[in-house]
């Protein structure tokens, strides 16, 4: 049962370069979210998605863009990469049983 | 702008004590509080969850209370171990459509053995 994974692990980018970050679960969770956790603070939500073909902004939106063309995957993309954006990135997602199941996250640096 | 705090942000015992991680949220209008524990480098592993409709949560040597008119929540571990040393995490989600957790920043817990 692999729950919540996340692609890839790690990932070093150059300041204005794009990448996206996938999140895929095998529970048949209709939300999905996405978490940026920094040092010093608190996981914040970036975007979720309620559903296959929808998404919403969460807390700190700016500089990325999602979609969930499946429902069992919700992608995260960073279309210009800033240094601001370094962070480990979480993926969650949640069924009916209201419980948020976290992936491993994405280390992402960018310089 | 709906916070959640948690003190200490650091606690280290020795192994066998019984211990109290605290949470506090500002806004009453709580739908759930979830806790978590994150070992270092790792995702995060959900331990409780209290729905606001019940007071208290109990899996093992945990248990976790609810108190929605103070904004509080409490972590109580019994006879903590080494293996119990990792960061705790509270969250909660507040009520109305499907927006994600707000975090408190963590207590770091190490258990001395």
């Amino acid at each position: 049962n692999a729950g919540v994974t996340q692609t890839p692990k790690f990932r070093v980018l150059k300041t204005g370069q794009s990448m996206t970050l996938l999140c895929a679960q095998d529970m048949n969770h209709e939300y999905m979210y996405w978490y940026r956790q920094d040092p010093g603070m608190g996981l914040r939500l970036i975007h979720y998605s309620v559903g296959e073909g929808t998404t919403a902004k969460g807390e700190v939106p700016d500089g990325y863009n999602v979609s969930r063309l499946k429902k069992q995957n919700f992608l995260l993309g960073l279309e210009s990469a800033a240094p601001s954006q370094t962070s480990v990135y979480f993926c969650a997602s949640k069924g009916s049983s209201y419980e948020q199941y976290f992936g491993p996250g994405t280390r992402l640096t960018v310089t | 702008k709906q916070e959640v705090t948690q003190i200490p942000a650091a606690l280290s015992v020795p192994e066998g004590e019984n211990l109290v991680l605290n949470c506090s949220f500002t806004d009453s209008a709580i739908y759930n509080l979830q806790w978590f524990r994150q070992d270092p480098g790792k995702g995060l592993t959900s331990l409780l969850l209290i729905q606001s409709s019940q007071r208290e949560q109990t899996s093992g040597r945990l248990n976790a209370s609810l108190d929605k008119s103070s904004g509080r929540s409490t972590l109580y571990i019994a006879a903590s171990q080494p293996g119990d040393s990792a960061t705790y995490l509270c969250a909660r989600r507040g009520r109305g459509g499907a927006d994600g957790l707000t975090f408190g920043k963590g207590t770091h817990l190490i258990i001395q053995p």
